[in-house]
């Protein structure tokens, strides 16, 4: 049973096309993250949700635009993909109300704008 | 803002060598620490963590200890196994409770 699933794993696309990544997890979390890493490994958070609420939006291009549904959900909607959004994206959820509570990440969807 | 700095990799060691990778961090108030690891193709999973001043997390084999004096979090291994090659991430919690500053990571590579 994997606890944080995103998916695609892999997509590959073109520029100036629009596309998704959608990200479940069945640990009853109420946080949930995304996460970007760059080709030199930096990751760096885009977005938060707490109980379906936005609670981080990091200097990320208007382009994204996360979507949770529900506390189990957290999709990322990209429009008008550009060169430089190649990366992967990282979908992570932790429980907050303990002081110190782990990420839970996903495996990553491997994202190449061409 | 809150943040984390580590050594630059890739580090290259020999099997059964000994592992240190630098961490310091910057912050108000004492944040808890925290040392992730990236297998291949995998998400980041908790090595261990630390909450406060003098903690000392471990897992592993690997060990951190929280130094207020000097605001750093060392990750050590007595002697480190080809399974250990992975990207490192030290990381801080931020000051507001949700989410995490990680670091630039640091790319191990053990031989044999």
């Amino acid at each position: 049973d994997t606890a944080v699933s995103q998916t695609p794993k892999y997509l590959v696309t073109q520029m100036g096309n629009d596309k998704s990544i959608k990200c479940e997890q069945n640990l009853g979390h109420d946080t949930m993250y995304w996460y970007k890493q760059d080709s030199k490994k930096f990751l760096k958070i885009m977005f938060s949700y707490n109980n379906k609420e936005l609670i981080i939006n990091e200097t990320v291009p208007n382009r994204f635009s996360p979507k949770s549904p529900d506390k189990a959900h957290l999709n990322l909607h990209i429009n008008s993909l550009e060169l430089g959004d190649s990366a992967v994206y990282f979908c992570a959820s932790s429980q907050t109300g303990f002081p110190n509570e782990k990420l839970f990440f996903g495996s990553g969807t491997q994202l190449s704008v061409l | 803002g809150d943040s984390v700095t580590q050594m630059e990799g890739p580090v290259t060691l020999s099997e059964e060598a000994f592992l240190t990778i630098n961490c310091t961090y910057t912050a108000t108030g004492y944040p808890s620490l925290f040392w992730y690891v990236q297998y291949p193709g995998e998400g980041l999973q908790l090595l261990l963590k630390a909450t406060k001043a003098d903690d000392k997390g471990s897992n592993k084999g690997f060990e951190a200890t929280y130094r207020k004096e000097t605001t750093s979090f060392h990750l050590e291994k007595g002697s480190v196994q080809v399974s250990d090659s992975a990207v490192y991430f030290c990381a801080l919690k931020w000051s507001s409770g949700y989410a995490l500053n990680f670091g630039k990571g640091t790319s191990l590579l053990v031989t044999p």
